[in-house]
């Protein structure tokens, strides 16, 4: 089992949709969660950063926690075409530099 | 504010060739990182650097070379290129280690 699982996608959705961007993990040490948006050719943005549980809401963007089910979310209200991109869960734990960056889920918002 | 930048942008070497891509902050962060990218790994630790003078190995360090000795630089070094390592590299930054880090626009390698 990987330590980090995201849906590769592609994702495709209508301009003003809601987008729901998920991974699992495996180790429960982790405590730093982050979300990162990458367009094509460039580097990774960071977009949300959550500390332990729960929720974080950013404008249009809000993140999720779950540590008891290892779950974390990405939520993107009314889609903009401007969000097409690969989105990139991370995490981190306290103990030394354990820090893990998912696959990667690509999402096109078709105007 | 530059924050970070690396360069080339591109690069192609051959086989056997030393190459050095650099990176340079401006930000005064601890701690420096070496990434690749690849298509169906995603994003891959090669090395990291708490602080100048001090680095360690992440997930993928063989056939690479690091050194910091200023805070602000961190070169990432192939002795001897190999095809395997053409890539996309970046760089990042962190204040702390832990949590959020900040990348550079990435460095595109061939090795012919």
């Amino acid at each position: 089992q990987k330590e980090v699982e995201q849906d590769p996608g592609p994702l495709s959705v209508p301009e003003g949709a809601i987008v729901s961007l998920n991974c699992t993990y495996s180790n429960s040490a982790f405590q730093y969660f982050m979300w990162y948006r990458q367009y094509s050719r460039k580097g990774p943005e960071l977009l949300m950063y959550t500390y332990s549980s729960g929720n974080k809401e950013d404008g249009r963007f809000t993140a999720q926690v779950d540590k008891s089910s290892k779950y974390i979310s990405l939520f993107i209200r009314d889609s903009q075409p401007s969000d097409s991109a690969t989105y990139l869960c991370a995490m981190s734990s306290d103990y030394g530099q354990n820090f893990v960056f998912g696959p990667g889920t690509r999402l096109s918002v078709l105007p | 504010d530059a924050g970070i930048t690396q360069s080339p942008r591109y690069k192609i070497t051959e086989t056997g060739r030393q190459v050095t891509l650099m990176c340079h902050q401006t930000w005064s962060h601890s701690y420096m990182f070496w990434y690749r990218q690849d298509l169906g790994h995603g994003l891959r630790l090669i090395y990291y650097s708490a602080a100048a003078d001090i680095t360690d190995k992440g997930e993928v360090p063989d056939g690479y070379v690091v050194s910091r000795s200023k805070t602000e630089n961190f070169p990432l070094t192939l002795e001897s290129a190999t095809r395997s390592q053409t890539s996309v590299y970046f760089c990042a930054t962190s204040t702390s280690g832990r949590g959020e880090q900040f990348f550079g626009p990435g460095t595109r390698l061939t090795v012919l």
